[in-house]
């Protein structure tokens, strides 16, 4: 069965230290892996698309990585601007994502 | 350049009242969804839509109905509402084509059911 699992649910961050969010997938036959960032109340906004092993994408603090069952999204030098929750998907099939639960993300001044 | 526009953004409803969600979008988009999001349990698919009058069932389907008569537009139906399908709903859309993977969301919908 295909799943998503993203790790850990919540994290809190001083302002300036470095970490990196886990989602791991079981896929036959992966489209796609995602990163969206969603802040509250709001909808889900598309970070990066990663397709194959060893792709690796940045944009700002942000750089997402993928390997054969895990992608991982490393935030450098967080601002609290970045507080958000960061979603994974992958895409299963023609039409279907698959979405983890997400992970949520404080970064304190 | 409005992308994917939901309304209402809140609603509460009385048990065994019925809606409808709309979704428009301005991208030309060919495949339209509606997910459900709920504490704990992420993104879960209800309907979606490959093309102008075309509709199938995901993940969470029951208690909803849904029409696409027109390509900018997908609608979103509750029958007769229960406490169960209090939760935030969002439309998405993306093109056609196996490089146009990316999904645009709307900003959401929430749904409280009494």
């Amino acid at each position: 069965e295909d799943q998503v699992t993203q790790s850990p649910e919540a994290l809190r961050l001083q302002e300036g230290e470095s970490s990196s969010l886990n989602c791991s997938y079981t896929v036959s036959g992966l489209r796609g892996l995602f990163w969206y960032r969603q802040d509250p109340g709001k909808g889900p906004e598309f970070l990066f698309t990663l397709y194959s092993a060893g792709e690796e994408k940045e944009k700002e603090r942000l750089k997402a990585t993928l390997t054969k069952k895990e992608s991982f999204l490393h935030i450098t030098a967080p601002k609290p601007e970045d507080s958000a929750t960061y979603l994974c998907a992958f895409r299963s099939g023609t039409y279907k994502y698959i979405f983890g639960t997400g992970t949520r993300l404080k970064v304190l001044a | 350049n409005a992308g994917v526009t939901q309304t209402p953004k809140f609603r509460v409803l009385k048990t065994g009242q019925s809606m409808t969600l709309l979704c428009a979008q301005d991208m030309n988009h060919e495949y339209m969804y509606w997910y459900r999001q709920d504490p704990g349990m992420g993104l879960r698919l209800i309907h979606y839509s490959v093309g102008e009058g075309t509709t199938a069932k995901g993940e969470v389907p029951d208690g909803y109905n849904v029409s696409r008569l027109k390509k900018q537009n997908f609608l979103l139906g509750l029958e007769s509402a229960a406490p169960s399908q209090t939760s935030v709903y969002f439309c998405a859309s993306r093109l056609d084509g196996s490089g146009a993977n990316v999904l645009t969301f709307g900003a959401g919908s929430r749904l409280t059911v009494l």
